[in-house]
């Protein structure tokens, strides 16, 4: 089955420490995509890639950190420096040409700080 | 920056009611998107509209997207219980393929 796998699906962090989630796509999709999710929020855009070894900041990019080493592979470091990082975490993909597609979105990871 | 709005927030409707959620954006779009979400779930696309005055149906769901294209509705007929959860749109800026900016959802509670 094509799909993304985003783990763990739940995530508990001690104050200043950083913690990796995982993304991982066998769509073959070009882009991807790290959203935080609030509740009333919305969907909010951290860091997006449309090519390996290439990133771009979203909207909320401090304190967090990525990278695209592999076209199946995009992780997110929620960083000591991230003040708020509880919060539901969702990776998306989709194929880079233009046309209609929508965003394929992971399951998800809940990250609670404790 | 580009905001899209999305109202109401919620939306509580007895089944079998129809149901509307509205999207505004501050500039023109060149395309918007549509997705539901369910309780603890992830976002699902159910289309895309590219044209001004574009209306398409997927069973008792109708979209619309503004003449001006800075406006979408999502209008679903006789809701059921399966139509619980949050939907959204998601609006690309003209020349900017690179990101969509998703409003904040409005969620349907059907109530027996």
């Amino acid at each position: 089955d094509g799909g993304i796998t985003q783990s763990p699906k739940y995530l508990f962090r001690k104050e200043g420490q950083n913690v990796t989630l995982s993304c991982e796509q066998n769509l073959n999709h070009d882009a991807m995509y790290w959203y935080r999710q609030d509740p009333g929020q919305g969907l909010r855009l951290i860091y997006y890639s449309q090519i390996v070894n290439d990133f771009q900041k979203g909207d909320i990019a401090e304190g967090y950190s990525v990278s695209r080493e592999k076209k199946e592979s995009f992780p997110l470091t929620v960083t000591s420096a991230q003040k708020n990082p509880t919060a539901f975490y969702l990776c998306a993909t989709r194929p880079r040409s233009v046309g209609d597609y929508g965003y394929t979105f992971g399951s998800g990871t809940r990250l609670t700080v404790v | 920056g580009q905001q899209v709005m999305q109202i109401p927030q919620y939306q509580h409707v007895q089944e079998g009611e129809d149901f509307t959620t509205y999207c505004n954006s501050s500039t023109t779009l060149s395309n918007i998107q549509w997705y539901k979400q369910r309780p603890g779930g992830h976002p699902v696309f159910l289309i895309q509209l590219v044209k001004s005055g574009e209306v398409k149906k997927q069973k008792r769901l109708t979209f619309q997207f503004g003449e001006a294209k800075k406006n979408s509705s999502l209008h679903i007929t006789a809701t059921q219980t399966t139509d619980v959860g949050t939907y959204f749109c998601a609006g690309r800026r003209l020349n900017r393929d690179d990101k969509i900016i998703f409003g904040k959802g409005t969620r349907l509670h059907i109530l027996p």
